[in-house]
Order: structure tokens, then C-alpha cells, then sequence
């Protein structure tokens, strides 16, 4: 299984950010399986953004109020970020990621596949 | 949220070395904690899942331990590949939070 992340590298500020993840070599509508969303402003930690099921149902971390949403299309085995009025403070490297579900346990998830890195800077 | 906790935040040392990295949530979250390694301009990789089980493909000189509010993870001999930073994540919470990182350098 294999992630591709890709996007834009640049984003005015109050503008929207949308970035797409392409899974090849299996299946997005895994019933083990989330698909998430992550960044790494420069120089600090990771975040987590958002996570989708196959389903279409989505978690997004609150801290985000809102400007986050995570979206599925099984049809083209792809998982999609939409970002509404960035900020100087979206500025990050965006990583998409499979979230396994651990067997034998129904709300344990961690990443087992990772795409490489989008960079996206947001300025003016 | 969930706050995890990583110590020390960076270490120095040498090939062969034994080395040991804290991981510590703000309330107990089981065994609901896994480790990444990340090296610079690369995504992270999975080393360790639910606290001590070896992801596949990854050199048994990892180990992790822990349950509730304190994990370890542990490098037995360093290698020269392993100089990277080490990332603490928990999985007990829908929001996802991970540790600050430990780097380590030689």
C-alpha cells in the first residue's frame, strides 16, 4: 500500500487550502481502516487534523473551529483536506497517513503507512 | 486533550550505546501509545504499536514498555541509522496527540 499526498505549495492567507491523498496497491473502503490527515508547522511537533472512515465519517480536531474537512471518494481511491481562511499558522509540511485499526481491539487506530510530505507555505 | 510528554527532549550518543526515552500522558490511556522514528525531511514510521509490539520489518534492538501513564522505549545497541527523533503518539483519545519528540544525535 502506498500514499501520494499533492496539493498546492502556496496559499494567500483567507484563502482555501485543499489537498488530495491517492492510496494505490489497496483498497480505501478497508473496514479496518481510517485515513488522516497531519502537519508539522516548521520546527515543532506533529498535529493531527482530521481522520475519515470509508463510510464518510469524519473527526476533525476542535481546535481547528471548524476550517477542517476531511472528505473519502472510494471511486477514485482518494482522501481529500479542505482548509477554509488559512493563516500564516497553516504554514506546514501536511502528511497523509492510513490509520490500522489494531486487531481484536474496535477503537484502537495507529499509522502504519505514511505518504511523504506536501509543503505548504501560506503568504501573501 | 490528551498531553503527552516526551524526556529528554534531545540526548547525545554513540554507536553501541544503550538508550532509553520516556514518554508520559497526562491521564492513562492503557496501552494505547506508539512510538514513530522520523529523520529529517522524511514522514515518520511506525516503530512500535499498542506500547510494545514491534512493528514488522523494524531490528528487534527496539523495545517499548509502559501502560497507563508512563512508556519507555528503549534502543538496546545504536546503530548509526538510528539517529533520528523519536515521537510518542496515543491513540486512546479521537484527537490524536503526540509527544514533542526526542532527538537524537551523536
Amino acid at each position: 500500500l502506498q500514499l501520494q499526498g499533492s496539493g498546492p505549495g502556496l496559499v494567500k492567507p483567507s484563502e482555501t487550502l485543499s489537498l488530495t491523498c491517492n492510496v494505490s496497491g489497496g483498497s480505501i473502503d478497508s473496514t479496518s481502516a481510517y485515513w488522516g490527515w497531519f502537519r508539522q508547522p516548521p520546527g515543532k511537533g506533529l498535529e493531527w487534523v482530521g481522520s475519515v472512515r470509508y463510510s464518510g465519517t469524519a473527526f476533525h480536531d476542535p481546535s481547528l473551529k471548524s476550517r477542517a474537512t476531511v472528505s473519502i471518494d472510494t471511486s477514485s481511491n482518494q482522501f481529500s483536506l479542505t482548509l477554509v481562511s488559512v493563516t500564516a499558522a497553516d504554514t506546514a509540511v501536511y502528511y497523509c497517513a492510513r490509520q490500522i485499526q489494531l486487531q481484536g481491539s474496535p477503537t484502537f487506530y495507529y499509522m502504519d503507512v505514511w505518504a511523504t510530505g506536501t509543503t505548504v507555505t501560506v503568504s501573501s | 486533550d490528551i498531553q503527552m510528554t516526551q524526556s529528554p527532549s534531545s540526548l547525545s550518543a554513540s554507536v553501541g550505546d544503550r538508550v532509553t526515552i520516556t514518554c508520559r500522558a497526562s491521564r492513562g490511556i492503557s496501552n494505547f501509545l506508539n512510538w514513530y522514528q522520523q529523520k529529517p525531511g522524511r514522514a515518520p514510521s511506525l516503530l512500535i504499536y499498542a506500547a510494545s509490539t514491534l512493528q514488522s520489518g523494524v531490528p528487534s534492538r527496539f523495545s517499548g514498555s509502559g501502560s497507563g501513564t508512563d512508556f519507555t522505549l528503549t534502543i538496546s545497541s545504536l546503530q548509526p541509522e538510528d539517529f533520528a527523533t523519536y515521537i510518542c503518539q496515543q491513540s486512546y483519545s479521537t484527537l490524536l496527540t503526540f509527544g514533542g519528540g526526542t532527538r537524537v544525535e551523536i
